[in-house]
């Protein structure tokens, strides 16, 4: 691994069911986030964790859920998808020790929700 | 509120320099952010300022004036690579970025 992974790459969901994107980052990073990205829209915080067993919300967490058991993995779930939560789902991660604070980027998940 | 402002969409010639201005408003300033992301891939980082004055890297030069909440990021001798849209993000007092829409930047030959 090098970087930030995501999985599934893009998933077509049915309204109602539960879905678990993931995130794995191998850089030891602090501090992870999860975005959405919607046409014409800038990039929403859904939920962030600055370190691994502490979560917090962001501009958008309803009907999201995350966990941070580990540094490395930080999993984001739809409990009961609904049509709305159609997106691009980017996970990021820094180094808040570093000058930059500069955020990397997952390669995305394109989710459809019927 | 917390907002970011910057043009939807700009068209620039092959090889010319564009400038794509960026105004911010947010809660505590910990530094103004700029990334590159291109159809259907992730954002990339190209620059961070956190100081007021002119950040050069190469073709890409990023500039910031506090007092103004404004930005602007500089692409001089354009290539046909640089068709991307380009993302404005300001740091709040949180160290949260807030983002803006983005610039679609379409360069003509």
């Amino acid at each position: 691994i090098a970087g930030i992974t995501q999985a599934p790459t893009s998933q077509i969901l049915a309204a109602g069911r539960r879905m678990t994107l993931r995130c794995t980052q191998d850089m030891r990073h602090n501090a992870m986030y999860w975005y959405r990205q919607d046409l014409g829209l800038g990039l929403r915080l859904i939920h962030y964790s600055n370190t691994a067993g502490t979560t917090g919300k962001g501009e958008v967490p309803d009907g999201y859920s995350v966990s941070r058991a580990n540094t490395d993995d930080f999993p984001l779930t739809l409990a009961s998808a609904v049509p709305s939560q159609t997106s691009v789902y980017f996970c990021a991660s820094s180094d808040p020790a570093a000058n930059s604070n500069e955020q990397f980027f997952g390669p995305g998940t394109r989710l459809t929700v019927l | 509120g917390q907002n970011i402002d910057q043009p939807t969409e700009m068209t620039a010639t092959e090889g010319a320099i564009v400038q794509i201005n960026c105004t911010y408003q947010t809660s505590g300033f910990n530094g103004l952010f700029w990334y590159q992301q291109h159809a259907g891939e992730a954002p990339t980082f190209l620059s961070y300022n956190v100081l007021d004055g002119l950040e050069e890297k190469g073709r890409f030069s990023s500039f910031l004036s506090r007092s103004k909440g404004y930005s602007y990021l500089l692409l001089k001798e354009l290539q046909m690579k640089d068709s991307a849209s380009y993302l404005c993000a300001g740091m709040d007092s949180n160290y949260q970025l807030i983002w803006g829409a983005g610039t679609k930047l379409i360069i003509k030959p």
